[in-house]
């Protein structure tokens, strides 16, 4: 079946330190890819997203590649804050109308100054 | 213009107990979906909507029903809660299927 699969957390970190999460995907046909990132007490929300194969996503310093051959889409970010603390969930949508997102279990980042 | 947004914000329910969960969105979007998210599960699809009067069911959807009378609003109800739907229940919307936009969800813990 479709699902997605995301490195356990938690990860913690120096302030401008690096960040890797990993996440590969197993879907049929050629999924939409995306990040939502959780900050305590709130909702998702979207981080960024990839629709095809070679496409880069980014936002706010976070990238991430979608990866066809390697069916992942890592997200980094070269210089963390302590403000980018959060839940990161990665997702998957296949392309048809109206279906909704495969998530993740998550993965929770702390940074500390 | 507001979003996403859900009521209530917090509620403790008895088992057995009924209670129904509103979403509202003034995006005119036409999908509309109810998630509920448990620790360590990552976010699970209830229910989702495709438009005005119409409603599917999603990966978890027992003991939850939904309506979707108007384009802007989506109900989810709970008949007799039970200790396993514990959980914080996320609505989220979207325009033909692309970018969902979430709601600040619904925290709901049944004694």
């Amino acid at each position: 079946g479709n699902s997605v699969t995301q490195m356990e957390g938690p990860v913690t970190l120096s302030e401008e330190a690096f960040l890797t999460i990993n996440c590969t995907y197993t879907a049929t046909g050629y999924p939409s890819l995306f990040w939502y990132v959780q900050y305590p007490g709130e909702g998702l929300q979207l981080l960024l997203k990839a629709t095809k194969a070679d496409d880069k996503g980014s936002n706010k310093g976070f990238e991430a590649t979608y990866r066809k051959e390697t069916t992942s889409f890592h997200l980094e970010k070269g210089s963390v804050q302590v403000s980018d603390s959060a839940v990161y969930f990665c997702a998957l949508r296949l392309n048809q109308a109206g279906t909704a997102l495969i998530f993740g279990k998550g993965t929770t980042l702390s940074v500390s100054s | 213009n507001a979003g996403v947004t859900q009521t209530p914000k917090f509620r403790v329910l008895k088992t057995g107990q009924s209670m129904t969960l509103l979403c509202a969105q003034d995006m005119n979007h036409e999908y509309m979906y109810w998630y509920r998210q448990d620790p360590g599960m990552g976010l699970r699809l209830i229910h989702y909507s495709v438009g005005e009067g119409t409603t599917a069911k999603g990966e978890v959807p027992d003991g939850y029903n939904v309506s979707r009378l108007k384009k802007q609003n989506f109900l989810l109800g709970l008949e007799s809660a039970a200790p396993s739907q514990t959980s914080v229940y996320f609505c989220a919307s979207s325009d033909r299927g692309e970018t969902q936009y979430f709601g600040p969800g619904t925290r709901l813990l049944v004694l």
